[in-house]
């Protein structure tokens, strides 16, 4: 069974610009969400989709948005971007929405994202 | 608010046992995970609590007391493969917080 992916692996970008992210879940898998990594803060929750649906939405500006497609892969969009969004963005599968023994996130490998 | 802690930095010897404790103040509560992360690659699961007690798989356990908000992972027989970062992350009403990780150093 083939983990999950993320495109680009690696992304540099200046300022101003603007970034889309990709993620493909685990087949089978509906739930997907998105963390920030940074050295200082760990892993931050960004949001949870599930079904096509925001479920849940961390703490951070709307500047960060995100959607799932009917086949659940997801992407994430940063818009204007600022120096402080440099960071690891990892995306994570589930089979559902929700915690639990058998409910366990799989992670894919990142994104590295560095502004300038 | 919302607080996990664990130790920033550990190290051990090959061969060793190592506690690497969590603490958390959180406003639900729904399971504690622990993940590993080696340097540059994703988290993987390691260990799941929603009871308390200890659970076991292999070399590693894990322990659980809610009314304490505390836990820990235990890692016995260390080899080198074990230095990694070690992820608490507690799930409350609605999604996982991490706290920000222990980096665990093995040496020979």
């Amino acid at each position: 069974k083939a983990g999950v992916t993320q495109t680009p692996r690696y992304l540099i970008k200046t300022r101003g610009q603007q970034v889309t992210l990709s993620c493909s879940p685990i087949s089978g898998h509906r739930s997907v969400s998105w963390y920030q990594q940074t050295p200082g803060q760990g892993l931050q929750f960004l949001f949870e989709y599930f079904s096509e649906t925001q479920r849940n939405k961390g703490n951070f500006p709307g500047r960060f948005s995100g959607r799932q497609f009917s086949n659940s892969r997801s992407e994430m969009n940063v818009s204007t971007l600022e120096l402080g969004d440099s960071a690891l963005y990892l995306c994570a599968s589930s089979w559902g929405s929700g915690t639990g023994r058998n409910n366990e996130q799989f992670f894919g490998p990142g994104t590295r994202l560095t502004v300038l | 608010g919302q607080n996990i802690d664990q130790p920033t930095e550990m190290t051990a010897t090959e061969g060793a046992i190592v506690q690497i404790n969590c603490t958390y103040q959180t406003s639900g509560f729904n399971g504690l995970f622990w993940y590993q992360q080696h340097a540059g690659e994703a988290p993987t699961f390691l260990s799941y609590n929603v009871l308390d007690g200890l659970e076991e798989k292999g070399r590693f356990s894990s322990f659980l007391s809610r009314s304490k908000g505390y836990s820990y992972l235990l890692l016995k027989e260390l080899q080198m493969k074990d230095s990694a970062s070690y992820l608490c992350a507690v799930y409350n009403t609605d999604k996982l917080i991490f706290g920000t990780g222990t980096r665990l150093q093995v040496f020979p």
